[in-house]
């Protein structure tokens, strides 16, 4: 089975610039989570959703950041404008809730704003 | 105070020896703990996950939980060069699915 899947795998953007992430979880998971990833801050939680509607957006930074998740195989993540600070590796998560205690990550997008 | 905490590291162990580490938690009321290993430049991935207080043991890994002194530990037997990674501990907090993660301790396994 294929795992979790994020496109692009890496984006160099410039600042001002719009950022949109995407992820495909895992067939059949109805959890699925952004992550982000930096040196300073660790890996931290954004946002997540259940079946397809966001269940705790406190992690998202600021509004800049906005994430969907239109159907059941498929999420964006966007950032607008970008800004340098942005810059990370984000994580897609997916898992079950009768396998809740598994999430399943993906590949990661690494992020670059200039 | 982080609401998870582990030492960054690098903790450095010959090949075969024990390595140890930890993680303390600042929430009381937390009740499922994580052990995540994520090798550099890659995704983290689940080892283990523990709810009571005890040991649970899992080939030559062994997570350890004490809730009354908010700790959480993983134990590695017989170290590789391949168990070198950063391992992440992480904490069931608040909403359902919520994790929260500490900020890793590296490991560094040598012949």
């Amino acid at each position: 089975d294929a795992g979790v899947i994020q496109s692009p795998r890496h984006e160099v953007t410039e600042m001002g610039q719009e950022v949109t992430l995407r992820c495909k979880p895992i067939s059949g998971h109805d959890y699925l989570f952004w992550y982000r990833q930096t040196m300073m801050r660790g890996l931290e939680l954004l946002i997540y959703f259940n079946n397809n509607v966001p269940i705790d957006d406190s992690g998202m930074p600021e509004d800049r950041f906005s994430a969907k998740m239109p159907n059941a195989s498929f999420s964006t993540l966007k950032i607008q404008p970008s800004e340098p600070r942005d810059s990370a590796v984000y994580f897609c998560a997916s898992s079950t809730s009768e396998g809740r205690e598994t999430q399943y990550f993906g590949p990661g997008t690494r992020l670059l704003v200039l | 105070q982080k609401e998870v905490e582990q030492n960054s590291g690098p903790l450095s162990v010959p090949e075969g020896a024990i390595a140890s580490l930890n993680c303390t938690y600042s929430d009381r009321g937390s009740q499922s703990f994580f052990w995540y290993r994520q090798y550099s430049g890659k995704s983290p991935e689940l080892i283990m996950f523990i709810y009571s207080n005890g040991d649970k043991e899992d080939g030559r890994f062994t997570a350890q939980l004490n809730k009354a002194s908010q700790y959480v530990s993983l134990l590695i037997r017989d170290s590789q060069p391949s168990d070198s990674a950063t391992y992440l501990c992480a904490v069931r907090s608040g909403g359902y699915n919520k994790l929260i993660f500490g900020a890793g301790t590296r490991l560094a396994v040598h012949p």
